[in-house]
């Protein structure tokens, strides 16, 4: 079984550019997740889906960040414009998402610097 | 809102040795899911064992067991007999069963395990 694709691996932006990220989650998998990652800390929950509804997004900060899940299967996440601060990995995963103890899987993620 | 606390930063254990990396969690909620996730410098996240909080009964994945103890609201993980793939990051981290909350996990900042030959 394939796992969550995630692409780019690394990219290196300035600020106030644009920046947008793909994850392909695995087939099936209803639910997906956008993590950020700062360094030095646990992953945060940006944004989920449950196929191509948005179920959370209180902690993703809606005047730069935005995402959205294609036919309920692929997943962009965009940044526009980029600060310092948004430097990290952000981590996309999936799962079947019917009940609370459906394991998640995650994606190698994408590190992205900001200079 | 629920938060979990991984206060060791840095753990060192010897090859073959056994380690306890802690985790303490705030709930209001009496059932919920813990789990232990590792993460190599790949940044591949993986899942190492989890708990739901009313099954006494600690759970067991080959090296790797927790102790739960609800009251306490800490849930650790012991890993026997370390091997040098052990070495990560290991989060520990939280769901509630609320299908409104989605699942979404919260996470600690984690604990670097390093294994020494």
């Amino acid at each position: 079984e394939a796992g969550v694709a995630q692409s780019p691996r690394y990219k290196i932006i300035e600020k106030r550019q644009s920046v947008a990220f793909w994850c392909n989650p695995i087939s099936g998998h209803a639910t997906l997740y956008w993590y950020q990652q700062i360094l030095g800390q646990g992953p945060k929950l940006l944004i989920q889906f449950q196929n191509n509804g948005v179920v959370d997004d209180s902690q993703l900060p809606k005047d730069r960040f935005s995402a959205e899940r294609l036919k309920g299967v692929d997943s962009t996440l965009k940044i526009q414009p980029a600060k310092l601060e948004d430097s990290a990995v952000y981590l996309c995963a999936s799962s079947l998402g019917r009940i609370f103890t459906d394991t998640q899987y995650f994606g190698p993620g994408t590190r992205l610097t900001v200079l | 809102a629920q938060t979990v606390t991984q206060s060791q930063p840095e753990m060192s254990v010897q090859e073959a040795e056994t380690v306890t990396l802690s985790c303490t969690y705030d709930t209001s909620e009496s059932d919920y899911y813990l789990f232990w996730y590792k993460q190599p410098p790949s940044r591949q996240m993986i899942l190492v064992i989890r708990q739901e909080a009313y099954k006494q009964q600690n759970a067991t994945e080959n090296r790797f067991s927790v102790n739960f103890q609800k009251a306490a609201k800490s849930f650790s993980l012991k890993i026997s007999d370390s091997q040098l793939g052990d070495a990560a990051m290991y989060f520990c981290a939280y769901t509630p069963p609320l299908a409104n909350s989605g699942y979404a996990l919260n996470f600690g900042k984690g604990t670097s395990l390093l294994v020494t030959p």
